[in-house]
């Protein structure tokens, strides 16, 4: 079990907006900063949103991330199909003293 | 740009010591600023972190593995390595070593090795 939580799943039709949400608590995402991963099947993750809001040079600005208290949103706008996807939220856990991850949501363009 | 190639067995038999090594190219294991980490996804699931080497030496270690855990560097092979003892089936995953920046409370994992499946079975 996870100490973030996701949604398991999530989809949308192309063009449409899909919002990811992640939970935690204040020794984690009320603490921390939050980074969101994402990982296409049988691939390894890679990083696409740090320090809540912050996007990597080369990641499409149809992906923002948000931070309220303790929880964290990913928001893709202007779905497409290539964004098929799990995408793993994950920030430091200071009750745990580790680094945690929520379990995951899959994205599906319909 | 840094990459990161890790290689092992990827088959254990159960009670053994799982051993895993990360080959960097591009940068060095050794360069200020830097953790070096483990982290794993049991097959279908989320991913765990294993712990974190920093350039230094220092380890620091998920506690629920910590007593079985030990993160290593070979600075001359610009490597750093996992090892995971008395490991049962419960440890079959797919390892991933990932180079860790850390700056004034922010972490992110950057970049991801492509993954080594273990699997742990007589």
């Amino acid at each position: 079990q996870s100490v973030l939580t996701q949604p398991p799943s999530a989809s949308g039709t192309p063009g449409q907006r899909v919002t990811i949400s992640c939970s935690g608590s204040n020794s984690n995402i009320g603490s921390y900063t939050v980074n969101w991963y994402q990982q296409f099947p049988g691939t390894a993750p890679k990083l696409l949103i740090f320090s809540n809001d912050q996007r990597p040079s080369g990641v499409p600005d149809r992906f923002s991330g948000s931070k309220s208290g303790t929880s964290a949103s990913l928001a893709i706008s202007g779905l497409q199909s290539e964004d098929e996807a799990d995408y793993h939220c994950a920030a430091w856990d200071d009750s745990l003293r580790g680094y945690v991850f929520g379990s995951g949501t899959r994205v599906t363009v319909l | 740009q840094v990459q990161l190639q890790g290689s092992g067995p990827g088959l254990v038999k159960p009670s053994q010591t799982l051993s895993l090594s990360c080959t960097v190219s591009g940068g060095s294991v050794s360069s200020g600023g830097y953790y070096w980490s483990w982290i794993r996804q049991h097959p279908g699931k989320g991913l765990e972190w294993i712990g974190y080497i920093y350039y230094t030496g220092s380890t620091y270690y998920n506690p629920s593995l910590k007593s079985r855990v030990t993160i290593s560097m070979d600075t001359s092979k610009n490597q750093f390595s996992l090892k995971l003892t008395s490991v049962t089936a419960a440890d079959t995953a797919v390892y991933y070593c990932v180079r860790v920046i850390s700056w004034g409370g922010n972490t992110k994992f950057d970049p991801w090795g492509q993954g080594t499946l273990v699997t742990v079975s007589s």
